[in-house]
């Protein structure tokens, strides 16, 4: 099956810096990449997604690209701001969006010093 | 609703007893799927819900675990004889179709004490 692997465990970046987090994933029939976002106490909110026709989709701050070849996939904070400190999933999925399951990384804790 | 709702949000339970978990996805969303999370680890699929048919239960950690869905909408997750290992958040999640973005409920924090 699917294995994601995902890096940092935990990443501490300064308020306006940058903060990238990167996944690995091993099977090649992978066409979808959702990142998302968990908030202390709340369910996993999607933040954005990429699917394997496209190699980058930005939204604002936020920007994931993606390497088919080298099977990794990342996800660019720009301008960091406090209320972006939560913790951080990517997944893959081989049908595109779920139906057989998305299979997720173990997150990335992710904290904006002030 | 606006969102997938799951109730309880947080549950206590004796080992050994049964419980069942609720969850309410987003009306219209066809697909639906029961994710467990453990302290500190990502998600871990279980089982998903095309209407009201689930083409793959092996995802299941055991058999003491078991799904359904009625009506296309609600869907409930029941586990028997629970153990500590159980102890878990279990979170819904629900698609307008099976290859569209899924979209979360906040979780039942399961307890087994």
């Amino acid at each position: 099956g699917e294995n994601v692997e995902q890096h940092p465990s935990t990443l501490s970046v300064q308020e306006g810096d940058s903060a990238v987090i990167k996944c690995t994933y091993s099977d090649s029939a992978s066409n979808y990449f959702p990142w998302y976002k968990q908030e202390l106490g709340k369910g996993p909110q999607l933040i954005i997604d990429i699917r394997s026709n496209v190699g980058e989709k930005k939204d604002q701050r936020i920007a994931v690209t993606l390497n088919k070849t080298a099977k990794h996939f990342s996800l660019h904070i720009t301008e960091t701001q406090p209320e972006d400190s939560a913790v951080y999933f990517c997944a893959a999925s081989i049908k595109g969006g779920g139906a057989d399951g998305l299979t997720f990384g173990k997150g990335t804790h992710l904290i904006i010093q002030p | 609703g606006a969102g997938v709702s799951q109730s309880p949000s947080n549950k206590v339970t004796e080992k050994g007893k049964d419980v069942e978990l609720r969850c309410d996805p987003i009306s219209g969303h066809t697909a639906l799927y029961w994710y467990r999370q453990s302290l500190g680890q990502g998600l871990e699929f279980l089982i998903y819900f095309q209407g009201n048919s689930a083409p793959d239960k092996s995802g299941l950690p055991s058999d003491r675990f078991s799904a359904e869905r009625t009506g296309g909408s609600v869907s409930t997750l029941t586990i028997q004889r629970t153990q500590q290992e159980d102890s878990a958040v279990y979170l819904c999640a629900s698609s307008l179709v099976e290859v569209a973005e899924a979209f979360f409920g906040q979780g039942t924090r399961l307890t087994v004490v």
